[in-house]
Formats: C-alpha cells, sequence, structure tokens
C-alpha cells in the first residue's frame, strides 16, 4: 500500500530534550516536506527537500533540522525543543512539487 | 514571498445547498492551485487542483475555478453531503526561480447540517 509513515504519532518532552520525528515513503517521491499545523494558522511548511541531499528552509525552519540521505527517509530533528514548538506535525511527499502531496497521520508533539 | 488568504473560516450549510470557498494570492508567479480536505483525526488529502493555463476545472460535485488576474482561485461543491464537512485548505505554489514552496491558506471549517 502506498503510503507515508510517521513516528512517533504522540510525543510528550521536556524543553531542551532533542528528539527526531521519522518520516518515511514508499512511493519513490522526489519531493518531501515537513508542515507544522497551528489553530488558525492553517499548514506552514518548515523543511522541504527537492531529492536526496537537497534540502531548503520553508517558512517556518527556526528550531528544526532536516536531512535527506535516502529518497524514502526525510526524519525531523528538533535539537532543542520549546513549547512554542508544541504543535500538530505532518510529514508529506509527491514525486515532484506541482503534483499531489500524500500526507502522513500527523505527529502531535507537546513540549512542556 | 507568497501569502495566501482564505475566506471564511467557518462555513455552514444544509445538506443540498452549495458551498463556496475563496482564496487570494499574492505572487503573480503562482502558477499551481491545489485543495486539500482534511477530516478529523487525519492529513489532509488533495481532492482537485488547478494550473494557471486553465480558468475553470470540475470532478463530479466539486469544481475549481481561477482568476489570474484578480489572483484568486474558488472552491465550489454543490450538493453537499454530510461527508462533505471538513476542514478544507486552498494552496498556491510557483515552482520555480528556487521558490519551490507550497503555501497554504488558514483553513475553512465546513459543516454540512442533514
Amino acid at each position: 500500500e502506498a503510503q507515508v509513515t510517521q513516528n512517533p504519532r504522540y510525543l510528550i518532552t521536556v524543553t531542551g530534550k532533542k528528539l527526531t520525528v521519522t518520516c518515511s515513503q514508499n512511493m519513490n517521491h522526489e519531493y518531501m516536506s515537513w508542515y507544522r499545523q497551528d489553530p488558525g494558522l492553517g499548514l506552514r511548511q518548515i523543511y522541504y527537500s527537492m531529492n536526496v541531499e537537497v534540502t531548503d528552509k520553508g517558512d517556518v525552519p527556526e528550531g528544526y533540522k532536516v536531512s535527506r540521505k535516502e529518497k524514502r527517509n526525510f526524519p525531523l530533528i528538533l535539537e532543542s525543543p520549546s513549547p512554542n514548538q508544541t504543535s500538530l506535525y505532518f510529514c508529506a511527499s509527491s514525486l515532484y512539487l506541482h503534483e499531489t502531496q500524500y500526507f502522513g497521520p500527523g505527529t502531535r508533539l507537546l513540549v512542556l | 514571498g507568497e501569502n495566501v488568504e482564505q475566506h471564511p473560516s467557518t462555513l455552514s450549510v444544509q445538506e443540498g445547498d452549495s458551498a463556496v470557498i475563496k482564496c487570494t494570492y499574492s505572487d503573480s508567479a503562482s502558477n499551481y492551485f491545489p485543495w486539500y480536505k482534511q477530516e478529523l483525526g487525519k492529513g489532509p488529502q488533495l481532492i482537485i487542483d488547478i494550473r494557471s493555463n486553465v480558468g475553470e476545472k470540475k470532478d463530479q460535485r466539486i469544481a475549481v475555478t481561477l482568476n489570474k488576474t484578480a489572483k484568486h482561485f474558488s472552491l465550489h461543491i454543490t450538493e453537499t453531503q454530510p461527508e462533505d464537512s471538513a476542514v478544507y485548505f486552498c494552496a498556491a505554489s510557483r515552482g520555480s526561480g528556487g521558490y519551490n514552496k507550497l503555501i497554504f491558506g488558514a483553513g475553512t471549517r465546513l459543516a454540512v447540517h442533514p
């Protein structure tokens, strides 16, 4: 089954404790992206990747890191999480930018 | 950079009525405009998209119109059903000149009442 998987689905952590949210797709897609969703603000792009080893900042990249060492994986790293990073996070992938983006199920993060 | 505004933020209709959601964008070079539907507890799913070389696209009860001069595009849902209740997001993208982002509107919560 074609899908985007994210882990974990729910995470509670404390300020400053490094964490990684994994994202994997099995559709051989070139384009992958991370978004955060906050009430009243819609989906805001954090980082995106056009292909392996090619990543770039979205609109809200501060406090986040990504890497794209393999085509299928695009982990999101929070080196020192802060409470303002409490949010619902979505990973998405598409063949190219202007094609259907397939979203993962989301990761709900609470930073205390 | 691109900015997308979406209206209304909430919309309530009776089953069978039509629903219209409107978005405006700021970057005249944007050329791809998708619409996503997000059901409770799930990730968004593409329902329809339009590219700048067409003015209208239809898929059964859903249609999207694009006015490039005015820089706005709209989603039209006819004969609404309770299962259409969800949050809808519009988005815009240029995809050229190193600008490879997809910018989303803030979303519209649609409620269809039986």
